[in-house]
């Protein structure tokens, strides 16, 4: 079962544009986290936000989350041609030890040259 | 630091073979984890570990059986393979004990059942 979906599944944008990835949930969560994997390699985690913080900042990366919304996104500014991955948002959910955290299915951004 | 390393990198084997993916972690984490990623979609969780001596399943355990040898090491075993087996196999680590912590991945195994 997928608690997060990533949109668009696919972004093909200029470099030095910004890319904005979304990903929407479906029950109540901790935190949400999102991850980079470049292709045939292992992910990467870019930034965690709990469920009480409203926006978070690393280097380019730019994160918000709507709790009432049950929505995040994630914005790179200024892309380059190395943020070429794919992008997952994977959700914890409260109050539960049993149940890990559950990843999308993922965006794939492209930045063309 | 080699963080989390896995081996073999590429496994093909026939439908009904037996094989041990195997992950070490040198980072001191607890919690381990064994997820699968199929083409196009996320990661999948197979069994995880809270724990040195814990293991539990997690969305998608059919098939798989795992052993935690010790705090640095994790093992998932297919006793009889299947075509439905073939994947990207990844091993993660956690510092914490509640799962939803950042994760570490390995490189990955990816596993041609024919």
């Amino acid at each position: 079962s997928q608690q997060g979906e990533e949109d668009p599944q696919a972004l093909s944008i200029q470099e030095g544009e910004n890319a904005t990835m979304n990903c929407s949930y479906k029950t109540s969560i901790n935190n949400l986290q999102w991850y980079r994997q470049n292709s045939g390699r292992g992910l990467v985690h870019l930034i965690l936000i709990r469920s009480n913080e409203r926006e978070k900042h690393s280097g380019r990366l730019r994160v918000t989350l709507d709790t009432s919304k049950k929505s995040s996104s994630l914005l790179i500014t200024a892309s380059r041609a190395a943020d070429t991955a794919s992008y997952f948002c994977a959700t914890g959910k409260p109050y539960s030890s049993a149940s890990k955290i559950i990843f999308g299915s993922g965006t794939r951004l492209s930045i063309r040259p | 630091n080699a963080g989390v390393t896995q081996t073999p990198k590429f496994q093909v084997l026939k439908t009904g073979q037996s094989m041990t993916l195997q992950c070490a972690q040198d980072m001191n984490h607890n919690s381990m984890y064994w997820y699968r990623q199929d083409p196009g979609m996320g990661l999948r969780l197979i069994y995880y570990s809270a724990s040195e001596g814990t293991t539990d399943k997690g969305e998608v355990p059919n098939g798989y059986n795992v052993s935690r040898l010790n705090k640095r090491e994790f093992s998932l075993r297919l006793e009889s393979a299947a075509p439905s087996q073939t994947s990207v196999y990844f091993c993660a680590s956690s510092s914490g004990t509640g799962g939803q912590d950042t994760q570490y991945f390995g490189p990955g195994t990816r596993l041609t059942v024919l």
